[in-house]
């Protein structure tokens, strides 16, 4: 079965980065995109994302263009999303999400999700 | 401002029907038949119950449905439970420029 673990609650000061890690197992890696999707306490859902696990290629929300890399490692099964400069307003649950299909498919089978706080 | 329009709230008995509407525009909900529906349970991941407009992915209930028209699309929910209480989104492929939009949500409460 699809799993997707993603890495443990993170604490953060304002300016600083973050590195999220999502290791998926139970289907080919390569073969699905992975989503990137926020949600702020209290609040919906946010893309922020995708990348291509077989190409590395990006597509980046325009929100979040110039401060977020994906990346991924296809040795080991696992995609990254990174986020600089955070600011307390970053404070959020992030989740990766994997695509429904091969082609254009929406966020389907999601991990359980990272709390990263900011604050100084 | 969510790029997709949910009502923020709807109710309903057990036993009854309800439907949870998303308006986009032409450059997503009216183009793409790639609108996905997710339930969220308090502090838990979101689940997806439909999938490209109308799919139910194996071992979602009957009870759900998804439907569109135009700019809008459409979650049915027939013979609510108790446990069907949560937030519901609604997700749109909106082409090369956006990728992917969320709804802001909507509560579903069970009388």
């Amino acid at each position: 079965q699809v799993q997707l673990v993603q890495s443990g609650t993170e604490v953060k000061k304002p300016g600083a980065s973050v590195k999220v890690s999502c290791e998926a197992s139970g289907y080919t890696f390569i073969d699905y995109y992975m989503h990137w999707v926020r949600q702020a306490p209290g609040q919906g859902l946010e893309w922020m994302g995708r990348i291509s696990p077989n190409s590395g290629v990006t597509n980046y929300a325009q929100g979040f263009q110039g401060r977020v890399t994906m990346t991924r490692d296809t040795s080991i099964s696992t995609a990254y999303m990174e986020l600089d400069r955070l600011t307390s307003d970053d404070t959020a649950v992030y989740y990766c999400a994997r695509s429904s299909r091969g082609g254009p498919g929406a966020p389907h089978y999601w991990g359980q999700g990272t709390l990263v706080t900011v604050s100084s | 401002q969510s790029a997709l329009t949910q009502p923020a709230s709807v109710s309903g008995s057990p036993g009854q029907s309800i439907t949870i509407s998303c308006t986009g525009t032409s450059n997503d909900v009216g183009t793409y038949n790639l609108v996905s529906w997710y339930q969220q349970h308090p502090d838990k991941a979101p689940k997806v119950m439909i999938y490209d407009v109308i799919k139910r992915p194996s071992g979602v209930s009957n009870r759900f449905s998804g439907s569109k028209s135009g700019n809008t699309a459409s979650l049915t929910i027939s013979g609510l439970q108790a446990e069907d209480e949560a937030n519901y989104y609604c997700c749109s492929y909106a082409g090369s420029s956006a990728f992917w939009v969320f709804g802001g949500g909507t509560r579903l409460t069970v009388l």
